[in-house]
Parts: C-alpha cells; sequence; structure tokens
C-alpha cells in the first residue's frame, strides 16, 4: 500500500449523520493535513496537525493523529450535502535522505444524502 | 487576499507538441509546488520551487520541467506531450515548509 492511504475508499451517508475518514502512512511526519476536493477542481486546505498534537478541531471538522499507529482520522459531524467530496490526506515527511517528501492519499469520496 | 491563480484553465494540446502552464501564489508566498492528478495516479508531486530553486522533484521525466521568478510566479513546461500526460495540473503555495499549502483551481490538460 502506498503512503498516505484512505479508507473507505468511498463513503455514503445520511445527511445529519457523521463521517468518518481514515489514513495510514508508512515514515516519520512533520504534520499530516486533510484537504477537500469538489469534482476535480484544486484542493481546499482543511486542517494542518502537527506531529507532536493528537487532535485539532476547526468547526464540525476533528482530526486526529496517532503517531504511534501511523494513522490519523478526520470525522465531520453533522454533515450536509454541500460536504459531498474527495477527501485527501497528505504527509510531510521534511527531508529524508536528501528527498522531501509529501505524499498525498488515494482520497475517500463522501457522498452525502439530502 | 488573493488565492493562488492559474493559468489557462483549460488546454488541449497534440502530441509531441510543448506546453507551458503558469501559476501565481498567494502574496508572500515563496514556495509554489505542482502536482499532477490523474483518475489512475492520484495526486503526483512533480516539483517545489522555493525562492527561485528548485527544493525537490518527484519522480517524472525530464520533459517535465518548471522555473520560479523573482515574484514567486512559477510556470512548468511539459515537453514533447504525450497521450498520458493528460491530467488536472495543480499549482499550490505556501509559506514555507512545515505550513500548509493552498492550491490553485487546476488547468486541464487534453493531450489528443
Amino acid at each position: 500500500s502506498q503512503q498516505g492511504e484512505e479508507d473507505p475508499q468511498a463513503l455514503s451517508i445520511q445527511e445529519g449523520e457523521n463521517a468518518t475518514m481514515n489514513c495510514s502512512y508508512k515514515t516519520s511526519i512533520n504534520n499530516l493535513q486533510w484537504y477537500r476536493q469538489n469534482s476535480g477542481r484544486g484542493l481546499v486546505h482543511l486542517i494542518l496537525i502537527r506531529s507532536n498534537e493528537r487532535e485539532k478541531h476547526s468547526g464540525r471538522l476533528r482530526v486526529t493523529l496517532d503517531t504511534s499507529k501511523k494513522s490519523s482520522s478526520l470525522l465531520i459531524t453533522a454533515s450536509r450535502a454541500a460536504d459531498t467530496a474527495s477527501y485527501f490526506c497528505a504527509t510531510d515527511g521534511g527531508f529524508t535522505s536528501g528527498t522531501y517528501k509529501y505524499i498525498f492519499g488515494t482520497g475517500t469520496r463522501l457522498k452525502v444524502l439530502a | 487576499k488573493a488565492g493562488v491563480t492559474q493559468t489557462p484553465r483549460y488546454l488541449i494540446k497534440t502530441r509531441g507538441q510543448q506546453v507551458t502552464l503558469s501559476c501565481s501564489p498567494i502574496s508572500g508566498h515563496r514556495s509554489v509546488s505542482w502536482y499532477q492528478q490523474t483518475p489512475g495516479q492520484g495526486l503526483q508531486f512533480l516539483f517545489e520551487y522555493f525562492s527561485e530553486t528548485q527544493r525537490n522533484k518527484g519522480n517524472f521525466p525530464g520533459r517535465f520541467s518548471g522555473r520560479q521568478f523573482s515574484n514567486s510566479r512559477s510556470e512548468m513546461n511539459v515537453s514533447t506531450l504525450e497521450l498520458g500526460d493528460s491530467a488536472l495540473y495543480l499549482c499550490a503555495s505556501r509559506y514555507g515548509q512545515g505550513y500548509e499549502q493552498y492550491f490553485g483551481p487546476g488547468t486541464r490538460l487534453t493531450v489528443t
């Protein structure tokens, strides 16, 4: 599996429900970021969580980071139809052996049904 | 603050041609990165420029090149286009390493 692999690949929920997406990665990181992308457009930055942080909130979003398990989760509470999009995690691994690592995951396609 | 802008938004080219894409970062951001997004390969890192220097490069052939100007604007060039180069090319800027990236709307390149 590749660095920054999201789970599930696709998720369909009813409006008002919570949506949880998970991201696993392989190497050490400086921070992890979550992005949203609507239908083939540019990505919108949601949250950045640093490696020394365990949880972060932003509005209806809650992100957790477990560096021992090399995993992160994004929780969207009280989902709305407008939350329908693809969600990506990206790991910022800094420089390793002279190479800078910034890797996106495969994404979770979220569909919120009205 | 104005966001990241990319031009053109859509482009159709013929195999063998070359193309130049442009990206203007958010004011004050000195780092510009380029990504290629395709349905099959997902989002892949092309390269990053910081203060006019290429800081890192992804695993793409030499046909893909870029540069950054003193005002932090960046261009990406793809020479000898192949059908597989059809993709959404995204540019992102950030203040520096460790900061969040802000993406432009992308340039949709179609190679026929």
